[in-house]
């Protein structure tokens, strides 16, 4: 079974700042098999990217993913009010999903 | 616009079984995709359950921390499928999400794109 770790647990920064989201795999993986979410308070999780770095239709362009092999990234360039929320990773392998236990974007 | 709606008893007492129903519109279930759902204890992170399609000639994948207390269905006459998670503790009560899985492998699709608006079911006597 493969472990998706994300750090930091809370990230907290000012609204126009940079946000830099980590999300390891315990084993190299495809990048086609990751994604990530945006959940906020009393909402579903909203898919961003999928493949690692494909924009969800309808995200803003200021979120980017990145990243192959055990090391992925998820960068919002400048954070806007709206972004301060929870973080998840997603993983396929071996027909089952995974997720990674959250970063929290927390406002400074 | 695809829309999910969960529906089912928010309250189920210990060892009973779990059921909800996910009624979908904007979309026939029995024209693809995979049909499933992802639970989220107050607090928590989020735990894949399980999925089916009609596509795969029906099949579900589950979870196989969960496999042997999951069941889905579909219900194509009625564009919709079901949750059956049996022998519940207190550790089932979550928010559970039904969600559309966009599962190609030729495509390299393996995310969900589309989450109900989640239920919170609560395990207590």
């Amino acid at each position: 079974e493969i472990v998706l770790t994300q750090s930091p647990d809370t990230l907290s920064l000012s609204p126009g700042e940079r946000a830099t989201l980590s999300c390891r795999a315990s084993q190299s993986v495809s990048s086609s098999y990751l994604a990530w979410y945006q959940q906020k308070p009393g909402q579903a999780p909203r898919l961003l990217i999928y493949a690692a770095s494909s924009g969800a239709a309808g995200i803003a362009d200021r979120f980017s993913g990145s990243g192959s092999g055990t090391d992925f990234t998820l960068t919002i360039s400048r954070l806007e009010p709206e972004d301060f929320a929870v973080y998840y990773c997603q993983l396929y392998d071996d027909s089952s999903w995974t997720f990674g236990q959250g970063t929290k974007v927390e406002i400074k | 616009q695809v829309h999910l709606q969960g529906s089912g008893p928010r309250l189920v007492t210990p060892s009973e079984t779990l059921s909800l129903t996910c009624a979908v519109s904007g979309y026939s279930i029995s024209s693809g995709f995979y049909w499933g759902w992802i639970r989220q204890p107050p607090g928590k992170g989020l735990e894949w359950i399980g999925v089916g399609s009609f596509y795969d000639n029906g099949r579900t994948y589950q979870n196989p921390s969960l496999k042997s207390r999951v069941t889905i269905s579909l219900d194509r006459s009625k564009n919709q499928y079901s949750l059956h998670l049996n022998s519940v503790t207190a550790a089932d009560t979550a928010v559970y999400y039904c969600t559309r899985l966009n599962w190609h492998h030729a495509r390299g699709n393996y995310y969900f794109d589309y989450w109900g608006q989640g239920a919170l079911v609560t395990v207590s006597s």
